[in-house]
């Protein structure tokens, strides 16, 4: 089974903090992402990566960035934490070169921003 | 613009009451359909992905099917652990990484 984990289920930071939320797949998938779920808004995506130190912005990247150094490890940053980043944020994995190819899901981190 | 739209928002069905959900969706050039399920407080889980109009997939109570415009989660015989939201999703028919559109949801709660 296609295993994503994400570092902290729950997460509490202070506004201008910088945060690091972590996302590890082990199933070899070249395709990694970032998510925001927020209620009545739904799912949107902040950025993805094809590949190791490749990224691609999506819909929402403003205040956000993103790392990738190892093919299993994907990294989402928030520079200098705000209150309107308080969300639930989801990693996301699938393998390459089918574009519908099904994406797997973490358990999620809840960050709250005081 | 690429949207999805799922109805309704939430539903309550008694144990064993059938039902089904809709997905509508307006998108150039569909590549795919995904239905999710998703826990209070968890990560969406993979259900079923539809390709073209006209296709099925089933599994356990659940049944996917897809149209030109829409797609349906039918839901027999339901039980109080099928008590989730239900998250619908698009691949956008472009070349290039697989940005999916999501819909906002439908919450179903089964009573038992």
């Amino acid at each position: 089974d296609v295993k994503v984990t994400q570092s902290s289920r729950y997460l509490v930071k202070r506004t201008g903090e910088k945060v690091f939320l972590e996302c590890v797949q082990d199933m070899d998938h070249e395709n990694m992402f970032w998510y925001r779920q927020d209620p009545g808004l739904g799912l949107r995506l902040i950025y993805f990566s094809y590949d190791v130190k490749m990224k691609e912005k999506g819909d929402i990247p403003e205040g956000y960035s993103v790392s990738r150094e190892k093919k299993e490890r994907f990294s989402l940053i928030l520079e200098s934490a705000s209150t309107n980043q308080t969300s639930m944020y989801l990693c996301a994995s699938s393998t390459l070169g089918r574009a519908t190819d099904t994406q797997y899901f973490g358990p999620g981190t809840r960050l709250t921003v005081l | 613009e690429d949207q999805v739209t799922q109805s309704p928002e939430a539903l309550r069905l008694q144990e064993g009451e059938s039902s089904s959900l809709n997905c509508s969706y307006t998108v150039s050039g569909l590549r795919g359909l995904f239905w999710y399920r998703q826990d209070p407080g968890k990560g969406p889980e993979f259900l079923f992905t539809l390709y073209s109009a006209g296709e099925e997939k089933e599994k356990e109570r659940l049944k996917a099917t897809l149209t030109k415009k829409e797609s349906f989660l039918h839901i027999t015989a339901p039980k109080p652990e099928d008590s989730a939201t239900y998250l619908c999703a698009v691949h956008r028919g472009r070349t290039g990484f697989q940005k999916l559109v999501f819909g906002t949801g439908t919450r179903l709660l089964v009573s038992p």
